[in-house]
Order: C-alpha cells, then sequence, then structure tokens
C-alpha cells in the first residue's frame, strides 16, 4: 500500500488564487521530504529538499516566496503555490525516504494544477 | 556533464518478451545508488529496484534485474517476459552519497509500449 500520501490530486482554479498541496509519510516519520514538478513528456525537476523543523533548500531558479515549503511536523510537508499564475500549472509530486542511504524515496501520487 | 544518461527516444517490445532499457550515469562519488522507478499514465512513482555501488552483484526484483557495469558506469534495466501493464515511462536515477538530504536526480525517462 501507499507509504506517502498526497492531496489534493487534481486541482483547477482562477489565475491570482493561492493552493496548498499536503505530503504525509503514513507509517514511518520522514526528517526529509522532497518537492518535484513535472511537465508532460519530461523528468522529475527538484524544486525544493524539506527538512522538518528548519527552512527548505530551494534549488537554483526556484522562487522562494512563489513556491512555500512548510515541514512543521515529521509525517507532514505542505507546498503552497502562492498567487498562481498559467505558466505555474504542471503536475507537482512530493517524495520521502525512511532512514539514509540505500532506501528508496516513496512518491506520492501527485498532484495535477491547473491554473485558468 | 549530464548526471544520468537515458538516450533511447522510445521502446517497444512484443508480450512475453524480454527489454532492456539503458541508462549511464556519471558521478566522482565513491558512494551512490541507483534506482528504477516506472511511472504509468496516471502519475504516480513506483519503486522497481535499487543497486548500490559497492554491491557485488547485480540487484534482482522479480521480473526486474538491473545489469550494473561500474567500469563503464551504466546500470540498464531488464524486464523479463513483458507484460501489457508494464507499457509506461521508466525512469533512471542516481543518489551521490548517503546523507539525509542527499538528493536524487532523474534521467530523462524512456517510454516502453508493449505490445499484444
Amino acid at each position: 500500500g501507499a507509504v506517502v500520501s498526497q492531496h489534493p490530486s487534481w486541482v483547477i482554479c482562477k489565475s491570482g488564487t493561492s493552493v496548498k498541496i499536503e505530503c504525509r509519510s503514513l507509517d514511518f516519520q520522514a526528517t526529509t521530504m522532497f518537492w518535484y514538478r513535472q511537465f508532460p513528456k519530461q523528468s522529475l525537476m527538484l524544486m525544493a529538499t524539506s527538512n522538518e523543523g528548519s527552512k527548505a533548500t530551494y534549488e537554483q531558479g526556484v522562487e522562494k516566496d512563489k513556491f512555500l515549503i512548510n515541514h512543521a511536523s515529521l509525517t507532514l510537508s505542505t507546498l503552497t503555490v502562492t498567487s498562481a499564475h498559467p505558466e505555474d500549472s504542471s503536475f507537482y509530486i512530493c517524495s520521502a525516504r525512511r532512514g539514509i542511504s540505500n532506501q528508496p524515496q516513496h512518491f506520492g501520487d501527485g498532484t495535477r494544477l491547473s491554473i485558468l | 556533464a549530464q548526471k544520468i544518461t537515458q538516450t533511447q527516444p522510445g521502446m517497444f517490445v512484443q508480450e512475453k518478451e524480454a527489454v532492456t532499457l539503458d541508462c549511464t550515469y556519471d558521478t566522482s562519488d565513491p558512494s551512490y545508488g541507483l534506482f528504477w522507478y516506472k511511472q504509468p499514465s496516471s502519475g504516480e512513482m513506483i519503486f522497481l529496484i535499487y543497486q548500490g555501488s559497492y554491491d557485488q552483484q547485480n540487484a534482482t526484483e522479480g521480473r526486474y534485474s538491473l545489469n550494473f557495469q561500474k567500469a563503464r558506469k551504466s546500470a540498464n534495466l531488464v524486464i523479463s517476459a513483458s507484460q501489457l501493464g508494464d507499457s509506461a515511462m521508466y525512469f533512471c536515477a542516481m543518489r551521490e552519497g548517503a546523507g539525509a538530504n542527499s538528493k536524487l536526480t532523474f534521467g530523462k525517462g524512456i517510454t516502453l509500449s508493449v505490445r499484444p
């Protein structure tokens, strides 16, 4: 069964709206979670690394003020797309890893965001 | 240089036959891990198989095996006895180092279509 839950799975909203996406690790504690963005037929691009209790580490070119990440507990990280515009439309997917080293990252089912 | 290279644009295989999906990588870190994920059209990322840089034997998981050639820096995925449900996008990924924040870098992916 799923070990990482992501919600919502699909969002359609008007331009200027802020959208919050939740990512939960279901049966383990994840001190680190990762947020990715994926355009159609393309690879996953890492946006940021979310650390419980501290600020997220953003990849180069990712606007921190546009994509707010909060990792308030060991099982929950949220990504808020602020004042979303059509160019923010994409597939957003989170992942978490049990422990370190050879453990695979488990992914949520993703959120399809469409901004009208 | 790209860290993960997947050059096959698309692959076709007849049902019940075996298929090899290519992946080459580039790293100077002696400690790394290689992963393969499957992404069906529904979008979720499904972990398939893992190979550690210090593993002596090639990894196997059911119908999936990894042909790990360290000197050539290749980690090809072999799927035996293909099934229609194997049709999906396949991503090779690498994690360098073993720290909690060590990141997965993905290749561009390969589309596999299984013909009945």
